[in-house]
This record gives structure tokens, sequence and C-alpha cells, in this order.
């Protein structure tokens, strides 16, 4: 498999436009998570999705993010409108929940966005 | 304050030498203690983990958790310029749905 894929790998934008964020989970892997990544902050959960269905979105920072998964294979993050401190690295990670004790999330390579 | 503190480092030693990774955390519902590895411009990778308390090993890895003191520690043996990443504690109290991470620690391993 080709692991978590994500797109584009760099965006870089100017303040006010919308930006959206693209990922194709690992096939059959049922929950599928976005992650935002600051020096300052680290790695935050933003949002996560089971069977397509959004689970839990506390940790979305505001009404401009939004994100939606139409089908088991695509999912998408959306800002709109973006503004500087939105700069950082999101990833998109996906699991296959299993009976193990734990189950791995796999991680994509991230999209590093520069809000200017 | 943060439910996950870790020490961004960086932290440079010399091949060869003991290291050691410490995250404290405030949760005590807090049951799974992983570790992540991150290379540069690479998404995060699962190293090791542990349930509850206790001392897991894994070749040059060993993993510590100490709920008492709610500190967890990961130690690397031997330690290989390939070692150098940026290592991530995360921590959930129901397995792998919603993890809380460290910032992350920022490790250089000196040939």
């Amino acid at each position: 498999d080709a692991g978590v894929i994500q797109s584009p790998r760099h965006e870089v934008t100017e303040m006010g436009q919308e930006v959206t964020l693209r990922c194709k989970p690992i096939s059959g892997h049922d929950y599928l998570f976005w992650y935002r990544q600051t020096m300052m902050r680290g790695l935050e959960l933003l949002i996560y999705f089971n069977n397509n269905v959004p689970i839990d979105d506390s940790g979305m920072p505001e009404d401009r993010f939004s994100a939606k998964m139409p089908n088991a294979s695509f999912s998408t993050l959306k800002i709109q409108p973006s503004e500087p401190r939105d700069s950082a690295v999101y990833f998109c990670a996906s699991i296959q929940m299993g009976t193990g004790e734990l189950n791995e999330q796999f991680f994509g390579p991230g999209t590093r966005l520069t809000v200017l | 304050q943060k439910e996950v503190e870790q020490d961004p480092g960086p932290l440079s030693v010399p091949e060869g030498a003991i290291v050691s990774l410490n995250c404290t955390y405030s949760n005590s519902a807090f049951q799974y203690f992983m570790w992540y590895r991150q290379y540069s411009r690479k998404g995060p990778e699962l190293l090791m983990y542990t349930y509850s308390s206790g001392n897991k090993e894994d070749g040059r890895f060993t993993a510590q958790v100490d709920k008492s003191s709610k500190y967890i520690s990961l130690f690397i043996r031997d330690s290989q310029p390939s070692d150098s990443a940026t290592y991530l504690c995360a921590m959930s109290a129901w397995g792998n749905e919603k993890l809380t991470f460290g910032t992350g620690t920022r490790l250089t391993i000196i040939p």
C-alpha cells in the first residue's frame, strides 16, 4: 500500500484566501484523523472520523475550519478565510481498528501551509 | 498548563551514548503511553508503546512508565546517527482514538 497520501505537500497563500487540504487514507482503514503541528503547540488533534462520520471536532480552532469525509477514501480540511496564524504543518492519519491492545496510527507526509 | 509536557531540547549527544527522553503528564485517566519518532519533513511513526505502568524493551529502546509520578521515559542505548529525529510522546485514555501529544524533543546524534 502507498500509505496515507496528502496533497498538496506545500501550499503558500495570502491571508483571506480559501485553502483546501486533501487526504487519502490507507485502504480499509476506518478511522481518519486531522492534526496540526507547530513549534509552539506541538501536534494537536483537530478532528477525527469513524466510517466517514465526524466523531470529535472539539480541536477545530474556529468556524473558519471545516472538515469533510464524503467517502472512505477521501477527506478534506478547509480553511476559509485563512490567516497567518494558520501557518503550520497539517497531518492526516488513519487507523484500522482491530482487536489488538493498540492500533497504530499511520501518518501521511503532511502539508506545509504558509499564509502570508 | 498543558496535559503533556515535554522538553523541546534540542539535545545533542555523541554516537554510542545513552539517551534519555522524558515527558510528564497531568491526566490520571491516561493508560496508553506511546513514543513516536519523526524525521525531518516526514510524518510521525510509532516507535513503541506501553500500557499502564512498567517497562518495555525493544532492541536498543526501552520505554518506562511511572504512573504514580505521572512520568514516562524513553531510553536509547548505543545511539546511532540514524536515531537523529524528533521524538514525541503521546498518551490516551482508551487506546488509539484520541491521542494527546507532547511538543517533541529534537535529538541529534553526533558521529
